[in-house]
C-alpha cells in the first residue's frame, strides 16, 4: 500500500507565476488535508477535502489560493501570482473514512515551494 | 490563544538518558490526540496515539490527562536515532489536526 505521494517534490517559480501542487492519498482514504510551514515553525492547516468537495477552507488566504479534489484523480493545491512569501513546505495528508478509524492522519513528503 | 503548546526546548540529552515532554491543549472538546515525528526537512510521522488510559510501545509512553488537558511523552533509553523535533496533536473527528510548533531532541553520545 503506497502511502501518501506529493509531486512535485521541489518547485521553483519566478514571482507572479503559478505553482500547482499535487497530492494522492493513501488507497482507500478518502479524506485529504492541507498544511503550510514555513521554515522554523509549525504546521498550519490550509483546507480540508473530500472527493468533489470543499469541508473546511478556514486556514487558506482567501485570494490566490484554491484547491480542489476531484472524483478522479490527485488533490491540487493552486497558488496563483506567488509572491516571496508563499516559500514553505506544504504537506499533504490523507486519513480514512470515520467509520474505519479515528482521525489519524499520514504524511507526503511534501512539495518545497520557492518563489525568487 | 495558542491551541496546542509545547516547550519547544531543545532538549539536550545523552545517549540512554530518560526524558519527557509535556503538552497542554485549550480545546476541551478535542477528542484525538497524537504524538508526530519530524526529522529535519521531512514530513511529520505519526508516532502514537494517546489515550485516557495511557499507552506504551517499545520506550515510549503516553499519557492524558483530560482534567488538566495535557499529554506527556516519555522516552526511555534515549538513542542518538530519537534526535528530532516531536509534535504534540489535537483533534476531533475528520477535522484538522491542530499541532503544537515542536519540541527538539538532541540525543548527545
Amino acid at each position: 500500500n503506497a502511502g501518501v505521494m506529493q509531486n512535485p517534490r521541489h518547485l521553483v517559480r519566478r514571482r507572479g507565476q503559478e505553482a500547482r501542487l499535487r497530492c494522492s492519498p493513501m488507497k482507500g482514504h478518502s479524506h485529504v488535508y492541507w498544511y503550510r510551514q514555513l521554515p522554523e515553525e509549525g504546521l498550519k492547516f490550509m483546507v480540508y477535502l473530500q472527493k468533489e468537495n470543499i469541508i473546511d477552507e478556514s486556514g487558506m488566504p482567501k485570494e490566490r489560493f484554491s484547491a480542489e479534489f476531484p472524483k478522479e484523480g490527485p488533490s491540487i493545491l493552486r497558488i496563483q501570482q506567488v509572491v516571496r512569501g508563499d516559500s514553505a513546505a506544504y504537506f499533504c495528508a490523507s486519513s480514512p473514512p470515520r467509520e474505519v478509524k479515528g482521525n489519524e492522519q499520514f504524511f507526503g513528503p511534501g512539495t518545497r515551494l520557492t518563489v525568487l | 490563544r495558542k491551541e496546542v503548546e509545547q516547550d519547544p526546548g531543545p532538549f539536550n540529552v545523552p545517549e540512554g538518558a530518560t526524558v519527557a515532554f509535556n503538552c497542554t491543549y485549550s480545546n476541551s472538546a478535542s477528542q484525538s490526540f497524537f504524538w508526530y515525528r519530524q526529522d529535519c526537512r521531512k514530513e511529520p510521522k505519526l508516532l502514537m496515539s494517546v489515550y485516557s488510559s495511557g499507552n506504551e510501545d517499545g520506550r515510549f509512553t503516553a499519557q492524558l490527562n483530560r482534567a488538566s488537558q495535557y499529554i506527556s511523552l516519555l522516552i526511555r533509553d534515549s538513542k542518538l536515532s530519537d534526535s528530532a523535533t516531536y509534535l504534540c496533536v489535537g483533534g476531533q473527528g475528520n477535522t484538522p489536526l491542530v499541532f503544537g510548533k515542536g519540541t527538539r531532541l538532541s540525543v548527545i553520545a
